[in-house]
């Protein structure tokens, strides 16, 4: 069964660098897309970003100068990082899987999901 | 950006009714790309439906989804107490992929 995992920082300093990790068992990250969203209680749901292959990603044009994903396919993980945060990055952050192997389906599993709050 | 408008924001409803879920989007989903998702408090979203009307593995026939264009519907027929939680649709037709604010569905 396959699980995502956020791991990083609860709390970021404002204009600072917010960094997570989402940990992937039960699947390889060398295939399918994998992603971010965050949820706000003022924004709702916001897509971020996915990255796929050997490192191409699409980002969120909102946040596309702030944001940079990678992977690191020897420890099947995943990474995001948001530049130049403010308090109107807290949220909870997921990671997600969106399939395409066999099946294209979007979204179709998620982490527990990590709450970063932005505070001096 | 495609803006998705969800309607209604609560319904109120018994166990055994029907649920029906409006999702409106600004402009034309590109090939019907449009999910639904559960999310009950304290929990991730779960996704029931994909392109618009394709069950994901597992989720019940009691959930059904129909529309095309800008209007998509979610159905629940028959709602279980495990149904009462909230509902977003999300298109993933073109970027950016958008989400819509969520229907609550809460027991009458």
């Amino acid at each position: 069964q396959m699980q995502l995992k956020e791991s990083g920082p609860g709390l970021v300093k404002p204009s600072e660098t917010l960094s997570l990790t989402c940990t992937v068992s039960g699947d390889s990250i060398s295939s399918n897309y994998w992603g971010w969203i965050r949820q706000t209680a003022g924004k709702g749901l916001e897509w971020i970003g996915h990255i796929y292959g050997v490192g191409d990603t699409i980002n969120n044009p909102s946040l596309n100068s702030r944001v940079n994903m990678s992977l690191d396919m020897s420890k099947n993980q995943f990474s995001l990082t948001l530049r130049s945060v403010t308090a109107a990055d807290t949220a909870v952050y997921y990671c997600v899987r969106t399939r395409i192997l066999g099946i294209y389906l979007p979204f179709d599993s998620w982490g527990q999901g990590t709450l970063v709050t932005v505070s001096s | 950006e495609i803006v998705l408008t969800q309607s209604p924001g609560t319904l109120s409803l018994s166990p055994g009714e029907r649920a029906t879920l409006s999702c409106r989007a600004s402009q034309s989903v590109s090939s019907n790309y449009l999910g639904w998702y559960q999310q009950k408090p304290g929990q991730a979203p779960r996704l029931l439906i994909y392109h618009a009307s394709s069950r994901a593995p597992g989720i019940p026939d009691r959930f059904s989804g129909s529309g095309s264009g800008t209007d998509f519907t979610l159905t629940i027929t028959r709602l279980e107490p495990d149904d009462f939680a909230l509902y977003y649709c999300q298109q993933y037709g073109s970027s950016p992929l958008t989400f819509g604010q969520g229907t609550k569905v809460e027991i009458k």
